[in-house]
């Protein structure tokens, strides 16, 4: 199936560094989200962007909605230990269905 | 709010049986639900869109014979993978979809179920 570009594909970061991740896209998305995986578990909702050009945070994330609205980036200010895991972005290209991106490995080193 | 269940967590058969898996939305309604499969280090691959009360909706490659989805209610769906064999041993994630407000084309999802068929 379909799968959106993420880049990077993993990324070793030191703790208290800011972390940014992107996710493009060839056709037009009406909503993008981003969400977390641990090991094991169902990806968790971290942020969800409905209008393009939209800056939405939570806590110490990011997320931007792109103007051309076929991609989107997401941002980890001072990361710490637990930022550990696989992020993923979403798109809807219509209203329901999920195309997910690739993920990006993310590791925390204290 | 919005959370979403299933069971079991993990499930060990022997090769030729079938396997059930629940998905539950316990604090909110779901009309809408999906099941993915994930592989180990890929991303979730959707395997069909569940609504309740009809039939589901299949992604392009995925057995519909293999991968029985029922929507009996509107905060259950069942995946059963019928005459389980090696390669169908996977991680299982459902997710639901809530309507709420702004919200609607949010998906919330389960924990996942790790199957695997010796």
């Amino acid at each position: 199936g379909q799968q959106l570009n993420q880049s990077p594909q993993s990324m070793f970061i030191q703790e208290g560094e800011d972390v940014s991740m992107n996710c493009t896209s060839s056709s037009i998305f009406n909503t993008w989200l981003w969400y977390k995986q641990d090991p094991g578990e169902g990806p968790v909702l971290l942020i969800a962007l409905y209008k393009a050009g939209e800056l939405t945070s939570n806590g110490r994330l990011t997320a931007q909605f792109g103007i051309t609205r076929k991609d989107s980036f997401l941002n980890i200010s001072a990361s710490i230990p637990s930022d550990v895991g696989i992020y993923f972005c979403a798109g809807l290209p219509g209203t329901y269905k999920y195309i997910f991106g690739t993920g990006t490995r993310l590791k925390v080193l204290a | 709010g919005a959370v979403v269940s299933q069971h079991p967590s993990w499930v060990i058969c022997k090769s030729g049986t079938s396997v059930k898996i629940e998905c539950r939305s316990l604090d909110f309604q779901a009309t809408t639900m999906f099941w993915y499969r994930q592989f180990p280090k890929q991303s979730l691959m959707l395997m069909a869109t569940s609504n309740e009360g009809s039939k589901a909706t299949y992604e392009q490659g995925v057995e519909k014979d293999k991968f029985l989805i029922n929507h009996a209610s509107l905060t259950l769906s069942t995946l059963t993978v019928t005459s389980a064999h090696p390669e169908d041993s996977s991680f299982y994630i459902c997710s639901a979809r809530r309507l709420a407000g702004d919200s609607y084309n949010e998906q919330f999802f389960g924990p996942g179920t790790r199957l695997t068929v010796l």
